[in-house]
């Protein structure tokens, strides 16, 4: 069946650090997969998305890599500030999108 | 556009009370989600439709809980009777497409005493 997991609950960065937030999938038939940020108290909010065409994306100080051979998608978030602490989900959505446990991420000051 | 707009904020309720959860999704999005979040069991989707029609509803734990929308900008998720087990926080997304990033309300966090 089709599960979306993370390696790490929680990752802890030093601030102006680069961050990278690992994700595993199992189904290799999905065709889409997105990134989420969830801060205390709030929905989901979306980060960026990539579709399986594609390997690589970048967005304002995040990129997505996405490793169809191995199943395997990641977030890399430059210069990591304190804004950024939350958690953040990886997901795929096709029809409906279903999300991983969540990776906390930590800045250190 | 305001966003996804869920009531109420909170839910405080008695076991064996029927609740209600609503939802108005992003005017012209054809695709809405509930989701509900708790430490032990992440996101789990409980439900999504589509032009207003349920597409899958596997997620639903059982047949206490059901889902409507009447329209398209509107949706509830009834709990009928609620269980102390239920208490959780209760999403509602929506999306303009399928393949398309999903607009998550602020949430529903429902205890059930």
């Amino acid at each position: 069946g089709e599960s979306v997991g993370l390696h790490l609950p929680t990752l802890s960065v030093q601030e102006g650090d680069n961050s990278i937030i690992n994700c595993a999938y199992s189904n290799s038939a999905s065709d889409y997969f997105i990134w989420y940020k969830q801060e205390s108290g709030k929905g989901p909010q979306f980060i960026i998305d990539i579709r399986s065409n594609m390997d690589k994306r970048q967005g304002q100080r995040v990129t997505v890599l996405l490793n169809k051979t191995v199943k395997h998608l990641s977030l890399q978030i430059a210069a990591t500030q304190p804004g950024d602490s939350a958690v953040y989900f990886c997901a795929e959505g096709d029809d409906k999108i279903i999300f991983g446990k969540g990776t906390r991420l930590h800045i250190l000051p | 556009d305001a966003g996804v707009i869920q009531s109420p904020r909170h839910e405080v309720t008695e076991m064996g009370q029927e609740v209600t959860l609503r939802c108005k999704p992003i005017s012209g999005h054809n695709s809405l989600f509930w989701y509900r979040q708790t430490m032990m069991r992440g996101l789990e989707l409980l439900i999504y439709f589509n032009n207003n029609v349920p597409i899958d509803d596997s997620g639903m734990p059982e047949d206490r809980f059901s889902a409507k929308m009447p329209n398209a900008s509107f949706s509830t998720l009834k709990i009928q009777p609620s269980e102390p087990r239920d208490s959780a926080v209760y999403f509602c997304a929506s999306s303009r497409d399928r393949e398309a990033e999903a607009f998550f309300g602020q949430g529903t966090r429902l205890t059930v005493v």
